[in-house]
């Protein structure tokens, strides 16, 4: 099946510090890409939709400016969290669509570890 | 406001028993439901899809129906191992074709 990377797998932080999560789609072309954030023992929420040359669609509530999303390629998308604080602290996945597939499903990385100190 | 919940207390069954998981929806018309299987510090994984003109849908020990007008997806699997435990999840895809949702998922724990 598709494969989703993410980089990096965990990464620590300090507080005011900008992190940057790469999504890349290793085997098809993925024109969209999501980013979402999971809480322990809670849901997925979608956070952004990545579209491939244009900008990024952001859900109710979620600061663009704060949360950068560029998508530069047809394999890849990156999650910037600026000026990082500890309630940024969460587990982050992103996933792709492969609109080749007869599904047209959404492959899932491997998701990252986010802790701000 | 759209809303998908799953039980969000842990199933606990015996090995070789069917597992059943539930997923209702409220305010939604979802063109398809799909499950997914997510294990601890890991991503979601695929496992079916079934479309709303669809009842239900097979994929090897897994069973999915899927029930507009009571507005619920039930996940079945049958013969469960203790390597299916897990917590499952499902997602509609809205009717802005290009979201999906999620329910908080079900934790499973197949005892052997």
């Amino acid at each position: 099946g598709a494969v989703v990377s993410q980089h990096p797998s965990r990464v620590i932080c300090k507080s005011g510090t900008s992190v940057k999560i790469e999504c890349r789609s290793l085997d098809f072309q993925a024109t969209t890409m999501f980013w979402y954030r999971q809480f322990p023992k809670q849901s997925l929420m979608l956070m952004a939709t990545s579209n491939e040359g244009s900008k990024a669609t952001y859900e109710q509530g979620v600061e663009k400016d704060k949360f950068l999303i560029n998508h530069a390629s047809l394999t890849l998308s990156t999650l910037t969290v600026t000026s990082a604080h500890p309630e940024d602290s969460s587990f982050y996945i992103c996933s792709a669509r492969d609109f080749g597939s007869s599904t047209d499903t959404q492959y899932f990385g491997p998701g990252t570890r986010l802790t701000v100190l | 406001s759209q809303k998908i919940e799953q039980n969000s207390e842990a199933l606990n069954i015996q090995e070789g028993k069917t597992a059943t998981l539930t997923c209702n929806y409220t305010n939604y018309s979802p063109a398809y439901l799909q499950w997914y299987r997510q294990d601890p510090g890991r991503g979601p994984v695929f496992l079916l899809l079934i479309r709303e003109n669809e009842k239900e849908k097979r994929k090897e020990r897994l069973k999915v129906t899927f029930d507009t007008t009571l507005k619920q997806s039930l996940f079945h699997i049958t013969a469960s191992q203790p390597a299916d435990s897990a917590t499952y999840l499902c997602a509609l895809r809205g009717g802005n074709f290009n979201k999906f949702y999620f329910g908080s998922g079900t934790k499973l724990n197949v005892k052997p």
